[in-house]
């Protein structure tokens, strides 16, 4: 069974510059996320989708950040613009159910802004 | 606000000897509790998982956890850990509808 994909693995990009990294979750799986991993943190949800709706989206900066999953299967997720404190480690993750079944986590794609 | 708690930021133990790495939770109902794993520029990898059949859950790499609900607590154990085993631990608890994150352990494994 394929896993988790998501692209670029890294990227560095210059602050104000707009950037969208994408993510092909697990076959068949309806929830799919989006962590931000902050170095020496744990992950936080950014927005979660069910199918191609959105169940969660409290905490993710809607005045830079924008993501969209057509067709309930892929995904992007994009910053425009970013700014230095978007340096992090981008995770994306696919579940079957959306009732806070294990979720399955891509290798994530590492953001640096400088 | 339901909420998972890791009680050490780091933990340091010698190979050979057990390892136990702490987690809380808050809930008003049993939730579903799963340990990540994440090693160094890796993804995360699931463990183990608890969703409220036994309660002494075994995982991967002889990691073993135990739900005791008197308590509210979730935590992992290793009768005796290895090198590889040193990376970052996350417990996570599945609520309603989304995952919630601990803000992780790093086990650290000296020779």
């Amino acid at each position: 069974e394929a896993g988790v994909a998501q692209s670029p693995r890294y990227k560095i990009i210059e602050k104000r510059q707009s950037v969208a990294f994408w993510c092909n979750p697990i076959s068949g799986h309806a929830t799919l996320y989006w962590y931000q991993q902050i170095l020496g943190q744990g992950p936080k949800l950014l927005i979660q989708f069910q199918n191609n709706g959105v169940v969660d989206d409290s905490q993710l900066p809607k005045d830079r950040f924008s993501a969209e999953r057509l067709k309930g299967v892929d995904s992007t997720l994009k910053i425009q613009p970013a700014k230095l404190e978007d340096s992090a480690v981008y995770l994306c993750a696919s579940s079957s159910t959306w009732t806070g079944t294990e979720a399955f986590f891509g290798q994530g794609t590492r953001l640096t802004v400088v | 606000a339901q909420s998972v708690t890791q009680l050490d930021s780091h933990v340091s133990v010698s190979e050979g000897t057990p390892v136990l790495l702490r987690c809380n939770y808050s809930s008003s109902y049993s939730p579903s509790l799963f340990w990540y794993v994440q090693h160094p520029n890796k993804g995360l990898q699931l463990l183990l998982k608890y969703t409220s059949a036994a309660t002494l859950v075994k995982g991967i790499n002889g990691f073993e956890a135990e739900f005791k609900k008197s308590e509210t607590s979730f935590h992992l154990t290793k009768p005796s850990a290895h090198m590889s085993d040193a990376a970052e631990y996350f417990c996570v608890r599945g609520g309603y509808s989304t995952l919630t994150f601990g803000k992780g352990t790093m086990l650290l494994v000296s020779p």
